[in-house]
């Protein structure tokens, strides 16, 4: 079946470092892949997304490209702020076919440190 | 557009007791998804639905859970003879269901406590 590996945190930063979060999967066919986002006390929000491979995603500064070859979606910031600090989670959909239902890694907590 | 809203946001019961929560996703989203999410993991799928079709669940959605979407808006989330291990984060969530389009958008969440 589908599974989504992330690097475990929490990962502890200062301001304006850089911030890597890796990410691989396995999967059938091809999936697409996405970053979920969740801010103390609120939902999960779409951060990015790539449906197809080499495809890069970017939002808010972050970045994240769909390597086939290696089946990662890492996730990066070239300047981190306090307000970046959150639980970030990798996932994939499962394709039309199967109803696009999302499978996701565990989640890395970020804190950043002014 | 007012988003994925659940209802209600906190639920504390006892062991045995029956609740229902309540989904409203995205007005004219086709799809609606139901997640669990235990503390310090990733959400977990349990079932969804495409308009009023109930077309797949988990095998973690045991017998006593069940999901229904009358005519095809809002859905519910029974739980019966509530378990300490039900204790969790249940996450909506709704997507548009046209072809290419496949993001998913989350609610708050309802998170239940069984003591």
């Amino acid at each position: 079946g589908n599974s989504v590996t992330q690097m475990e945190g929490p990962v502890t930063l200062s301001e304006e470092a850089f911030l890597t979060i890796n990410c691989t999967y396995t999967a059938t066919g091809y999936p697409s892949l996405f970053w979920y986002v969740q801010y103390p006390g609120e939902g999960l929000q779409l951060l990015l997304k790539a449906t197809k491979a080499d495809d890069k995603g970017s939002n808010k500064g972050f970045e994240a490209t769909y390597r086939k070859e290696t089946t990662s979606f890492h996730l990066e910031k070239g300047s981190v702020q306090v307000s970046d600090s959150a639980v970030y989670f990798c996932a994939l959909s499962d394709g039309e076919a199967a109803g696009n239902k999302l499978t996701f890694g565990g989640g890395t907590r970020v804190l950043v440190k002014p | 557009d007012t988003g994925v809203s659940q209802d209600p946001r906190h639920k504390i019961t006892k062991r045995g007791q029956n609740v229902t929560f309540r989904c409203d996703p995205i007005s004219e989203h086709n799809r609606l998804y139901w997640y669990r999410q235990t503390l310090g993991q990733g959400p977990e799928f349990l079932t969804y639905f495409q308009n009023e079709a109930q077309l797949e669940k988990s095998r973690l959605l045991s017998d006593r859970f069940s999901a229904e979407r009358p005519k095809g808006s809002f859905s519910t989330l029974e739980i019966q003879r509530t378990e300490q291990g039900d204790s969790a984060m249940y996450l909506c969530a709704s997507s548009s269901g046209l072809r290419g389009t496949d993001t998913q958008y989350f609610g708050p969440g309802t998170r239940l406590t069984v003591l």
